[in-house]
């Protein structure tokens, strides 16, 4: 069974631009949650989609935004990209329901903006 | 807001001898869950072992055992028989069992494992 798929895998931007990261959940998983890692801040929550829905919002700008598609597939933009946004991006999917409590994560997508 | 801390930032344990990392967490929930997360050099976030709060019972999984203490609110992850390749970062991670199947985690800073040989 594939696992979590983030692409790409490395990414340089210059500031002031957009990104469009993309994340492919594992087989029947529908929910997608993304996180946003730095050496200062840790691991912050950006948001979950499940069935196409914003489900859930982290408390960063509305320059972060991210979508899902009918296959779960997810993809998450940044907008008029600064230098602290900068990071390790981090897709997670997972089975919904309370039973299903683990989340699989990708191997994430690192975002240098220089 | 819950909040989770792991307050040692670095630790290293000798190859074969048994290491324990901290966690406390402060939430006024009751049902939710815990996790211990690795993330090697490859960044890729693998998950260790999780808790129940509702499960007394400690979990267990091979050399990774959690010690559970519901009312101080305290989450620490034991390795037995450490080995080279449990080098990595360690992050003690909380999800809340309420908002309707949501699925948010909320992290620790993290801990920095190093296994010497």
């Amino acid at each position: 069974k594939a696992g979590v798929t983030q692409t790409p895998r490395y990414l340089i931007k210059t500031r002031g631009q957009q990104v469009t990261l993309s994340c492919s959940p594992i087989s029947g998983h529908r929910s997608v949650s993304w996180y946003q890692q730095t050496p200062g801040q840790g691991l912050q929550f950006l948001f979950e989609y499940f069935s196409e829905t914003q489900r859930n919002k982290g408390n960063f700008p509305g320059r972060f935004s991210g979508r899902q598609f009918s296959n779960s597939r997810s993809e998450m933009n940044v907008s008029t990209l600064e230098l602290g946004d900068s990071a390790l991006y981090l897709c997670a999917s997972s089975l919904s329901g309370a039973v299903y409590i683990e989340a699989f994560f990708g191997q994430g997508t690192r975002l240098t903006v220089v | 807001a819950q909040t989770v801390t792991q307050s040692q930032p670095e630790m290293s344990v000798q190859e074969a001898e048994t290491v324990t990392l901290s966690c406390t967490y402060d939430t006024s929930e009751s049902d939710y869950y815990l996790f211990w997360y690795k993330q090697p050099p490859s960044r890729q976030m693998i998950l260790v072992i999780r808790q129940e709060a509702y499960k007394q019972q400690n979990a267990t999984e091979n050399r990774f055992s959690v010690n559970f203490q519901k009312a101080a609110k305290s989450f620490s992850l034991k390795i037995s028989d450490s080995q080279l390749g449990d080098a990595a970062m360690y992050f003690c991670a909380y999800r809340s069992n309420s908002g309707a199947g949501s699925y948010q985690l909320t992290f620790g800073k993290g801990t920095k494992l190093s296994v010497i040989p």
